[in-house]
């Protein structure tokens, strides 16, 4: 299973874009790339996922790197209601289980 | 329709008692995973079930134990508690096997004293 290494923190503000890069150097050929968002004392919720390129939803938009390497998760116009703990994961359809780091802790100023 | 559902929502326990915790998966969803979260950290795998049989184990004491019912509902049971095993205990349940499309509860708030 590959590990991932996010920043422990980040701030921003108000209706700006927040970008948040993970790095997962040992990314397998058939990994994907999920991020979740977690409120305190709620569980994860899924933001968006994808395999290379570009993937846009409603909240958050994923770009993937040739290489596959890293990836970006993109928030545009933050809200405070955006403050939150965002994890980076990565592994395949075949894996029972994920590895989860500590993920990244945004916070997000009026 | 109902998400993920777990009960209790907090629970207070003393060191050397035995905890059941269970879990409603959403409905149609075949696989539930167990996850200990502790203050500060990403959640830490535990199990997963999928159509009532174990698939995977993490790296958790005997201590901790599972099991799935035929409606797909999950109880985690921890024995002789300590008090490391104070933690947010969440469930996730999935339509199959794959732990990409997981679903949350909101959690477990076991302390122990």
């Amino acid at each position: 299973l590959a590990k991932t290494t996010q920043p422990i923190s980040m701030d921003s503000y108000e209706g700006q874009e927040v970008n948040i890069t993970c790095s997962h150097n040992n990314i397998a050929t058939n990994d994907y790339i999920t991020w979740y968002q977690q409120f305190p004392s709620q569980g994860p919720r899924f933001i968006i996922q994808g395999y290379k390129t570009k993937v846009t939803n409603e909240v958050a938009s994923l770009f993937i790197p040739a290489d596959r390497k890293s990836s970006t998760l993109s928030l545009p116009r933050v809200s405070l209601s955006d403050t939150a703990v965002y994890y980076c994961l990565v592994g395949d359809h075949s894996n029972y289980q994920l590895i989860w780091g500590a993920g990244t802790k945004l916070i997000i100023k009026p | 329709d109902a998400g993920v559902t777990q009960s209790p929502t907090h629970l207070i326990k003393t060191r050397g008692q035995h905890v059941t915790l269970r879990c409603s998966p959403i409905s149609g969803h075949k696989s539930v995973s167990w996850y200990q979260q502790v203050l500060g950290q990403g959640p830490q795998f535990i199990f997963q079930y999928y159509e009532k049989e174990e698939r995977g184990r993490g790296n958790f004491p005997d201590r901790f134990s599972a099991r799935q019912f035929p409606n797909y509902s999950s109880e985690l049971n921890v024995n002789a508690l300590l008090l490391g095993d104070s933690a947010l205990y969440l469930c996730a349940s999935s339509l199959d096997a794959t732990v990409l499309g997981y679903t949350f509860g909101s959690g477990t708030r076991l302390t122990v004293v």
